[in-house]
């Protein structure tokens, strides 16, 4: 089967700019996660959708980050505007129900200058 | 996150030695653990986990244990080869088994 597919790889910007991230989970899969993961640390939950739900977003900063899952398939995230804090990889996953284990796409590598 | 604690942090062990690494959860109501290995540059990739209804489970070289009562689970890795170095990370989840948290990592080093 395919695995998760995100895009793009790597992206620098300046502070203060806008950036999405696109990503495409395994075909059936109705949980969809993004990780922010910052160098050294573990994987750090941002958002969880079941379909095209929110179940849980608790640690989403939502001043700056907003994600969306319109038809419950695909996925984007945003940060608006960007802080050298939100320098990171930024993982998206998914799974077939919302307690199991995860499938992980490569990340997105985030650089802001 | 917070709610899950993972020790060591690092772990260097001889090629073919044994290896364990530990986690403590808060959520009484978890009941599905993972465990995913991180090689350097790459995507977690789940290597085996563990639900709540039994207390043991092996897969080859690899095992997880889980202690419900004391709320901790663990990792053992037999017969480390070099190709088992890299970060693990354990997860629980909370709410509902929603929620996935992670443990901070233990660098596992492992010397031929």
């Amino acid at each position: 089967e395919a695995g998760v597919a995100q895009s793009p790889r790597y992206k620098i910007i300046e502070k203060r700019q806008s950036v999405a991230f696109w990503c495409n989970p395994i075909s059936g899969h109705a949980t969809l996660y993004w990780y922010q993961q910052i160098l050294g640390q573990g994987p750090k939950l941002l958002i969880q959708f079941q379909n095209n739900g929110v179940v849980d977003d608790s640690q989403l900063p939502k001043d700056r980050f907003s994600a969306e899952r319109l038809k419950g398939v695909d996925s984007t995230l945003k940060i608006q505007p960007a802080k050298l804090e939100d320098s990171a990889v930024y993982l998206c996953a998914s799974s077939l129900g919302s307690s199991s284990g995860g499938t992980f796409g490569s990340g997105t590598r985030l650089t802001v200058v | 996150g917070e709610n899950v604690e993972q020790h060591p942090s690092t772990l260097s062990v001889q090629e073919g030695d044994s290896a364990v690494i530990k986690c403590t959860y808060s959520d009484s109501a978890s009941n599905y653990f993972p465990w995913y290995k991180q090689e350097l540059g790459k995507r977690p990739q789940l290597i085996i986990d563990i639900r709540s209804n039994v207390g043991e489970k092996k897969d080859q070289r690899i095992a997880v244990t889980l202690n419900k009562t004391a709320k901790h689970f663990s990792l053992h890795i037999t017969e480390t080869q070099p190709e088992d170095s890299a970060v693990y990370f354990c997860a629980a989840p909370r709410y509902n088994n929603n929620d996935m948290r992670f443990g901070a990592g233990t660098r596992l080093t492992v010397k031929p």
